[in-house]
């Protein structure tokens, strides 16, 4: 499985983008990087995903550089409820086999 | 849909006892998972069933645990007997195979084993 890195805390204020890093240099080519968040006393919430192309949707956008090697998780107006632990993942999205490995994260503090 | 739902939401009891945890996934989902959430060692994952068959178990910690699903609608997690250790919060997740493979978590089960 290729691993990951991230910094393990950040601070954000209030209606900034908040731009969470995340290294994976030994990803292959058919994993996909998946973000996922956890608010505090609650499951895991799924985020977005994606293989090669900068991805957005109504949450965030995912920017992978060109050799995949890392990858930046934005989140363009961050409000408090965005507190919370922000987990990076990569897997091959199809292999049923296979299931996430969550790290330890990056744990964002949206500042008022 | 309701999302997965776990219960119950919370559980204390006696070093000894028997603990059962229920997760009924979303309708439609073949992917049923179990994690464990400790400060010590996060999110791990426990056992996942696909189409109700446990596939993978490695990650159950001991025989004290059991996990079933005699259905598509509901799973069970098991801890007999209980000890102190156990405490965590277990989460309960679901998918569909031939999506992107995001898993649905369910709110948790913290437990508290005295």
């Amino acid at each position: 499985d290729a691993k990951t890195t991230q910094p393990p805390s950040m601070d954000c204020a209030e209606g900034r983008a908040a731009n969470l890093p995340c290294n994976h240099s030994t990803i292959s080519g058919n994993e996909y990087v998946y973000w996922y968040r956890q608010i505090h006393s609650q499951g895991p919430q799924y985020i977005i995903h994606g293989l090669k192309n900068n991805e957005t949707n109504e949450m965030a956008s995912l920017i992978i550089t060109e050799d995949r090697k890392s990858s930046t998780l934005i989140l363009p107006h961050a409000t408090l409820r965005d507190t919370a632990v922000y987990y990076c993942i990569v897997r091959v999205p199809y292999n049923y086999g296979q299931n996430f490995v969550f790290g330890p994260g990056t744990r964002l503090s949206v500042l008022p | 849909d309701a999302g997965v739902i776990q219960s119950p939401r919370h559980e204390v009891t006696e070093m000894g006892q028997e603990v059962t945890l229920r997760c009924k996934p979303i309708s439609g989902h073949d992917y049923l998972f179990w994690y464990r959430q400790t400060m010590m060692r996060g999110l791990e994952l426990l056992i996942y069933f696909n189409n109700n068959v446990p596939i993978d178990d490695s990650g159950m910690p001991e025989d004290r645990f059991s996990a079933k699903m005699p259905n598509a609608s509901f799973s069970t997690l098991k801890i007999q007997p209980s000890e102190p250790r156990d405490s965590a919060v277990y989460f309960c997740a679901s998918n569909r195979a031939g999506t992107g493979n995001e898993q649905f978590f369910g709110p948790g089960t913290r437990l508290t084993v005295l």
